[in-house]
């Protein structure tokens, strides 16, 4: 079984400064992570992705994530928030199993808010 | 190139009544899967289609299903509808079951009443 725990529905910074939202995993396999992002009213759009490669992801839009097995984590950061950066942002866990990439299992999400 | 199209955006059903949902996915994506947004029980995996075939299955009852066609496109169903089954309705695509790459269309909110 996988899931994924998101420490804080509700994260606000100030433009211009630190975004760092928190993901826990907990996989009784090797997983496959991602972070994807939603504007009202949109589905989620693919902002990064951990397949076993290199631990430090970049992802779109200037976000980046680090995998760290010691600490089941895989944290979102951005240097420098953006008003645009304000949505709702999901971490999602996958087996890294033949045939299981595509069911995703969530988090509960992460309300940004990017505040002047 | 057009991303994941899904029909209705929009759609009130009420109690007891079936609802089938529509999704196309990128061209030259075959595999399709489904998730349902609720607030409450947030994002959770329906099922996922590969070459006409259901791949894998999420934990929800025999009233929702779904199928393929060999154009790739996607339905689903919901028989018996049910005021629980109101939810923001997902469909994503990707280039095949191993490509651990999906995109998402825009949803099918659908209102039981």
């Amino acid at each position: 079984a996988q899931s994924v725990t998101q420490l804080g529905s509700h994260v606000s910074v100030s433009e211009g400064a630190l975004v760092l939202l928190r993901c826990n995993y907990s996989s009784s396999v090797p997983p496959y992570l991602f972070w994807y992002v939603q504007y009202p009213n949109q589905g989620l759009q693919l902002l990064l992705k951990y397949t076993s490669a290199a631990t430090l992801v970049k992802g779109i839009n200037g976000f980046e994530a680090e995998f760290k097995k010691s600490e089941t984590s895989f944290h979102l950061t951005k240097p420098s928030a953006h008003m645009s950066d304000a949505a709702e942002y999901f971490c999602a866990v996958s087996p890294q199993v033949t045939g299981g990439g595509n069911k995703l299992t969530f988090g509960t999400g992460t309300q940004l808010k990017v505040e002047l | 190139k057009a991303g994941v199209t899904q029909t209705p955006r929009y759609l009130i059903k009420t109690r007891g009544q079936q609802v089938t949902l529509s999704c196309s996915p990128i061209s030259g994506h075959r595999s399709v899967s489904w998730y349902q947004q609720t607030p409450g029980q947030g994002l959770q995996f329906l099922f996922e289609y590969f070459s006409e075939t259901q791949r894998n299955k999420g934990n929800f009852p025999g009233r929702f299903s779904g199928r393929q066609f060999s154009n790739s496109r996607s339905e689903m169903n919901v028989s018996t509808l049910e005021l629980g089954d109101s939810a923001l309705y997902l469909c994503a695509s990707s280039l095949d079951q191993y490509s651990y790459e999906q995109y998402f269309g825009p949803g099918t909110r659908l209102t039981v009443t």
